[in-house]
């Protein structure tokens, strides 16, 4: 079945260095979201990406959908305390249901 | 405005006991509806998700099942739990699919 990479699992920042992610899918997508789950919480919706090559920012935030819709990255731009959490990227490729990549872990050391 | 419930936030059950979780949706219709599993440290399994009143589709052939009695309300369950049944359970809704998803504050079950 469809699978969603992330990368990395893990990242150590010092606050205020800049982060990135990358989700990476086999198969093409309809369109990507982007969710926050802070420690002992729930994942919360941060942006849906739907053009190919599309690219949206939030603040320090930026996200950019591939070309080819198989990829996708989230960039944090100058790491605060409050970015800690994990960021996961779901994936749908014209279904109900949505794929969620495996997440990467975020700590931001003050 | 759209509210999502989930009770109870933790539990602690023996193995071989039942379980049953429920998921309300407040403030909206019809809504898509999605039962997840999180391992800690670890990302979203999709359990169950159902676009309407007693449609059920299973993702995961385990010993798990869901219901959708009433639109708003989603209902996780098993005859007899397992020890790997542990884990973050989270229910979620969305307005079709292609939107984003809302999920509840999630139930933390451990199987002992």
């Amino acid at each position: 079945g469809q699978q969603v990479m992330q990368i990395p699992q893990y990242q150590h920042v010092q606050e205020g260095e800049d982060f990135t992610t990358y989700c990476n899918s086999s198969t093409t997508l309809s369109n990507i979201q982007w969710y926050k789950q802070r420690p002992g919480g729930h994942p919360v919706f941060l942006i849906q990406l739907v053009k190919s090559g599309e690219v949206k920012k939030q603040k320090r935030l930026t996200f950019q959908f591939g070309e080819a819709k198989k990829n996708s990255s989230l960039h944090i731009t100058a790491t605060q305390t409050t970015d800690v959490g994990t960021y996961f990227c779901a994936a749908t490729s014209g279904t109900y249901k949505y794929i969620f990549g495996t997440g990467t872990r975020l700590k931001v050391l003050a | 405005s759209q509210t999502i419930h989930q009770w109870p936030a933790t539990l602690v059950q023996p193995v071989g006991s039942p379980l049953s979780l429920e998921c309300t949706v407040e403030g909206t219709s019809n809504p898509n509806l999605y039962w997840y599993r999180q391992a800690a440290g670890r990302g979203l399994q999709l359990l169950f998700y159902s676009v309407g009143i007693g449609q059920i589709s299973s993702e995961v052939p385990q010993n798990l099942s869901a219901s959708r009695p009433q639109d708003r309300q989603f209902i996780l369950s098993s005859k007899k739990l397992l020890l790997s049944d542990s884990g973050f359970y989270l229910c979620a809704w969305s307005v079709t699919n292609h939107n984003e998803q809302f999920f509840g504050p999630g139930t933390r079950l451990t199987v002992l």
